[in-house]
């Protein structure tokens, strides 16, 4: 089974600008949870999805928004961007939602921005 | 929000030496996850714990469940190069939850 792929891998973008990021969760996953990773915050929750409804949400702005497909794919949006979103954005995907689910992560999307 | 606290935030030993870090929370938990993470990717799983007191091994890797549900450990015996990379615990308080982090142990190998 493919792994969960995120696209791009790299970006870079100046300030104000707006970024979509892309994530292909695990065959058969359902659900798909986003995170910011940043050197001085560690692993911070966004949001997760599952069959296409927002599930949970972290403590981001508005600026931070994201979308599930029917086919589970999941896209990030970010508006406006600021220096201070230059992060590592990873993609988990698990079965479904639920204590007992895990999640699996792709490689993530480092995003600078200038 | 809910945090972990994770320790040690860093080790440096010599190839050979066993490992231990642990995580503890203020909640209780169902479900304990512990990652590795290298440069450059994202954390893979290493370990999943789904019951208080649960022992689980993958190769020279064990982690336990605590009793109290309020904490986990890791374990790596005879440390390898290739062990180098940040480990972060993992937690889920109910079902439908979302997983709060550890803020990583940060292990260096020396050989």
């Amino acid at each position: 089974k493919a792994g969960v792929t995120q696209t791009p891998r790299y970006l870079i973008k100046t300030r104000g600008q707006q970024v979509t990021l892309s994530c292909s969760p695990i065959s058969g996953h359902r659900s798909v949870s986003w995170y910011q990773q940043t050197p001085g915050q560690g692993l911070q929750f966004l949001f997760e999805y599952f069959s296409e409804t927002q599930r949970n949400k972290g403590n981001f702005p508005g600026r931070f928004s994201g979308r599930q497909f029917s086919n589970s794919r999941s896209e990030m949006n970010v508006s406006t961007l600021e220096l201070g979103d230059s992060a590592l954005y990873l993609c988990a995907s698990s079965p479904k939602t639920g204590w007992s689910e895990t999640q699996y992560f792709g490689p993530g999307t480092r995003l600078l921005v200038l | 929000g809910q945090q972990l606290n994770q320790s040690p935030q860093s080790m440096f030993i010599q190839e050979g030496e066993d490992v231990s870090m642990n995580c503890t929370s203020s909640s209780i938990f169902n479900t304990w996850l512990w990652y590795k993470q290298e440069p450059g990717e994202g954390p893979v799983l290493l370990i999943a714990l789904y019951k208080a007191g649960e022992l689980t091994s993958n190769g020279r890797l064990t982690a336990q469940f605590g009793i109290t549900r309020k904490d986990s450990f890791l374990n790596i015996s005879a440390s390898i190069p290739s062990d180098v990379g940040i480990y972060f615990c993992a937690g889920r308080e109910t079902s439908g939850s979302r997983l709060t982090f550890g803020e990583g142990t940060q292990l260096t190998v020396n050989p």
